[in-house]
């Protein structure tokens, strides 16, 4: 079946940067595109970018631009995606999800990772 | 960037009611309108794609309508395992966005 785990809990300091992983199986790696999706505490949903695991591209959200970074690995069916510059207003649980659309970035997402929570302190 | 904005924010509901959850959309989005409900502690689930389309596994009394930029996500008649936070998403152009949510409390 379709999985996306995540990596686990993070801290880190401001200014600071942190990667976290999404393992993909269940599925032919390089036909879904992957996305990010932040949510911080109490707070609604928010995109951040979405990575083609084929060719490696990538489009980000405009706000976001210059601090992440996604990356994926074909050999380990891996995405990941770091967050550099860190504030306080990053801490947030982190999912990955897959565009439903195979071949495609556009979409709904139909399956989730469990949520990576980090948070940034002092 | 295309703005969702939904109503109500909140709603308390008793079971066995019927529940409409509305979500607009700052310019013309065509059918590309998702819905997704959310646990607490949870990742989000889809209910609905493309406005109207139901999702396989999905209890047959969510519904959805709607076209342009004003859409409507249906619940026939209330469960208590409803009782979550519901999200509309807009996949017509990026950066992709949410509504603010419509947090449901069962009575």
């Amino acid at each position: 079946q379709v999985q996306l785990v995540q990596s686990g809990t993070e801290v880190r300091k401001p200014g600071a940067s942190v990667k976290v992983s999404c393992k993909a199986s269940g599925y032919t790696f390089t036909t879904y595109y992957v996305h990010w999706v932040r949510q911080a505490p109490g707070q609604g949903l928010e995109w951040l970018g979405v990575i083609d695991p084929s060719g490696g591209g990538t489009t980000y959200a405009q706000r976001f631009r210059g601090r992440v970074t996604m990356t994926r690995d074909t050999s380990t069916t891996t995405v990941y995606m770091e967050l550099s510059s860190l504030r306080s207003d990053d801490t947030a649980v982190y999912y990955c999800a897959r565009t439903a659309n195979s071949g495609s970035s556009t979409g709904l997402f139909d399956y989730w990772g469990q949520g990576t929570l980090f948070t940034v302190s002092s | 960037e295309i703005v969702l904005t939904q109503s109500p924010d909140f709603q308390s509901v008793t079971p066995e009611e019927k529940v409409t959850i509305t979500c607009r959309a700052s310019e013309n989005i065509g059918s590309n309108l998702h819905w997704y409900q959310q646990k607490p502690d949870q990742s989000p689930k889809v209910l609905i794609k493309y406005v109207s389309q139901s999702f396989s596994g999905v209890p047959s009394r969510f519904s959805g309508s709607g076209s342009g930029t004003d859409f409507t996500l249906t619940i026939k008649s209330l469960e208590v395992e409803d009782a979550a936070t519901y999200y509309c998403h807009q996949s017509s152009s990026f950066p992709y966005t949410f509504g603010q949510g419509t947090k449901l409390e069962i009575k």
